[in-house]
């Protein structure tokens, strides 16, 4: 079946410095990539997305690029920021399941000043 | 964006013991929504999607007799975890579709209920 795998945190990190958190997926056809951020206290928030291949989503300095032939969509900041301390969710919705979404384990960053 | 809340965001209770927890769309009209466990730095995992005036469809592996799931209104749903024991001590996260939003990326997120089985 489906499924996603991201790694383990947490990661911890200087302010400033260049984050990336590992996503690879396997998945049926074409399915919609995910990354959502969950700021403590509160819910998941969809930060970017990508429904092709090749696509980069990007919000917020954060970038992710659909990558087919990996089946991966890492995502990316060149600078983080105090304010980036949060839990981060790959996630994907297959063709065939509009709606359903599959997630990764998490990943916790934390930056310091 | 789009708010979702959950009530209560964390709940203690006995084994043995029935546990309602509420999930609401506070500015949209929710016809989907979808209920999700998470066991400490695991993936969240769906139980079940709620469909309003309908029965709720669950996924393999759940027990729909002890996760009842009820969505009488386009703005609640609401997962009763009967007979709690220790095991279904979890986080459970609810998620609401937008019907008037196009795209596979149209749920809205509560924060979460904590419940805890002595």
């Amino acid at each position: 079946g489906d499924s996603v795998t991201q790694m383990e945190g947490p990661v911890t990190l200087s302010e400033e410095a260049f984050l990336t958190i590992n996503c690879t997926y396997t998945a049926t056809g074409y399915p919609s990539l995910f990354w959502y951020v969950q700021y403590p206290g509160e819910g998941l928030q969809l930060l970017l997305k990508a429904t092709k291949a090749d696509d980069k989503g990007s919000n917020k300095g954060f970038e992710a690029t659909y990558r087919k032939e990996t089946t991966s969509f890492h995502l990316e900041k060149g600078s983080v920021q105090v304010s980036d301390s949060a839990v981060y969710f790959c996630a994907l919705n297959a063709a065939d399941s509009w709606g359903k979404l599959q997630f990764g384990s998490g990943t916790q960053v934390v930056v310091t000043p | 964006g789009a708010v979702v809340s959950q009530h209560p965001s964390w709940v203690i209770c006995k084994s043995g013991t029935s546990v309602k927890i509420e999930c609401r769309s506070l500015d949209f009209q929710a016809t989907t929504m979808f209920w999700y466990r998470q066991f400490p730095k695991q993936s969240l995992m769906l139980m079940a999607t709620s469909n309003e005036g309908s029965k709720a469809t669950y996924e393999q592996g759940v027990e729909k007799d002890k996760f009842l799931i009820n969505h009488a209104s386009l703005t609640l749903s609401t997962l009763t975890v009967t007979s709690a024991h220790p095991e279904d001590s979890s986080f459970y996260i609810c998620s609401a579709r937008d019907p008037d939003r196009v795209g596979p990326d149209t749920q809205y997120f509560g924060p979460g209920t904590r419940l805890t089985v002595l």
